[in-house]
């Protein structure tokens, strides 16, 4: 079965770390881009980050620019989300989503995590 | 604000068929790249329903399709039903941006 599963959410306090990683299994995970979307509660989707199969292909959001890392370990199937200097805007819950095209740096989203809820307060 | 400019609300009665509009730009959809086009139903995960403009995965009925003309698009939908009740983004690239755009969602109301 394809699946990703997101981990690493949780409650955290303006400034400080949070490092989020999705878990790929069910597909060859190194052939395909793979992209952070967040949404909070209630409101649309936001496309925050994206790197290519290879990892020579990175793109962030305005937002979060100079502040979040995506990388991602191929030899382990997973993809990762360094989140520094955290704003109480940066509270979303945080999918991690899988391009659909191989080897494409960008297309459609085929497939999605359930996603993991960041809470940015103090 | 979103780059792709969606309707905030759409609704339709049973067997009823309901559009969804996506306006864009030059720097995005008139600029060629393609729209895909998502479901949400609450609580879940966004779901791909039609991709490259008007691509069904497997699995996705066709009372679902898509269009795009010029710098918008279009999601149709016939024969509603009571399932069909959820929020619906399209996608897209824009090359100002350098990044992937989504519109603000639309919510169907099946009536």
């Amino acid at each position: 079965e394809v699946q990703l599963v997101e981990s690493g959410g949780g409650l955290v306090q303006p400034g400080r770390s949070l490092r989020l990683s999705c878990a790929a299994s069910g597909f060859t995970f190194d052939d395909y881009a793979m992209h952070w979307v967040r949404q909070v509660p209630g409101k649309g989707l936001e496309w925050v980050s994206g790197i290519s199969w290879n990892s020579g292909t990175i793109d962030y959001a305005d937002s979060v620019k100079g502040r979040f890392t995506i990388s991602r370990d191929n030899a382990k199937n997973s993809l990762y989300l360094q989140m520094n200097s955290l704003r109480a805007e940066d509270t979303a819950l945080y999918f991690c989503a899988k391009n659909s095209r191989y080897r494409d740096p960008i297309d459609a989203f085929d497939i999605w995590g359930q996603g993991t809820m960041v809470t940015v307060s103090s | 604000q979103s780059v792709l400019t969606q309707p905030p609300s759409v609704s339709g009665a049973p067997g009823q068929r309901v559009t969804i509009s996506c306006t864009g730009s030059s720097s995005n959809i008139g600029a060629g790249y393609d729209v895909h086009w998502y479901q949400q139903l609450p609580g879940t995960a966004p779901k791909l329903l039609i991709y490259g403009n008007s691509n069904r995965p497997s699995g996705i009925p066709d009372r679902f399709s898509g269009s795009k003309s010029d710098t918008s698009a279009s999601l149709a939908i016939t024969g509603l039903q009571a399932e069909d009740e959820a929020d619906y983004y399209c996608q897209s690239y824009d090359s100002s941006l350098s990044g992937v755009v989504f519109g603000g969602g639309t919510k169907l109301t099946v009536l």
